[in-house]
């Protein structure tokens, strides 16, 4: 049973197309988080939620919009895709509460591809 | 704003080996944790080892293992007896314990090659 679980996982689209990644969690955790990570394998946060409210916003173009129907799901909208977007896409989850370090698990990663 | 460097973009070491990966931080915080995730070409992210900073005692799972130094704001990882299959992209990241700023702040990684 995937723990969490991003769909697609591969994604080739043309400039100034509009897509969609979406990211599920199955293990009850009240907080998830995109990352994005370049070409040059650097990782860095984008969006975070919990309990689908909006608790993170990074220094994002607004052509990126996150969200939440539901503390499992935490989709990201990209509105007229740029070459520069091009890279893989995490999401991730955790618990904030129960002192366990709220370790972040991580999806599979989309791969998205920018032509 | 907190800051993750690792000085090594790449390692090898021998199969049955010892090697261990360097990370620094810096953050103004005493309260944080600090994680080694590995990232093998499948691309998935996969927690190695977590520290608490709080607790002085040095965490281990098995073969791994951290020397944290929290005064030097230093956090090595170990692997002993190094495997085929530890071969793999390395990241250190730090979390704050602040409310609303659990985002991972990463390192850039090393990667390190496994020979046989």
């Amino acid at each position: 049973d995937t723990a969490v679980s991003q769909t697609p996982k591969y994604l080739v689209t043309q400039m100034g197309n509009d897509k969609s990644i979406k990211c599920e969690q199955n293990l009850g955790h009240d907080t998830m988080y995109w990352y994005k990570q370049d070409s040059k394998k650097f990782l860095k946060i984008m969006f975070s939620y919990n309990n689908k409210e909006l608790i993170i916003n990074e220094t994002v173009p607004n052509r990126f919009s996150p969200k939440s129907p539901d503390k499992a799901h935490l989709n990201l909208h990209i509105n007229s895709l740029e070459l520069g977007d091009s890279a893989v896409y995490f999401c991730a989850s955790s618990q904030t509460s129960g002192g366990a370090g709220e370790t972040q698990y991580f999806g599979p990663g989309t791969r998205l591809l920018v032509l | 704003a907190q800051t993750v460097t690792q000085s090594q973009p790449e390692m090898s070491v021998q199969e049955a080996e010892t090697v261990t990966l360097s990370c620094t931080y810096d953050t103004s915080e005493s309260d944080y944790y600090l994680f080694w995730y590995k990232q093998p070409p499948s691309r998935q992210m996969i927690l190695v080892i977590r520290q608490e900073a709080y607790k002085q005692q040095n965490a281990t799972e098995n073969r791994f293992s951290v020397n944290f130094q929290k005064a030097a704001k230093s956090f090595s990882l170990k692997i002993s007896d190094s495997q085929l299959g530890d071969a793999a992209m390395y990241f250190c990241a730090y979390r704050s314990a602040t409310w609303s700023n659990y985002k991972l702040t990463f390192g850039k990684g090393t990667l390190l090659t496994v020979n046989p």
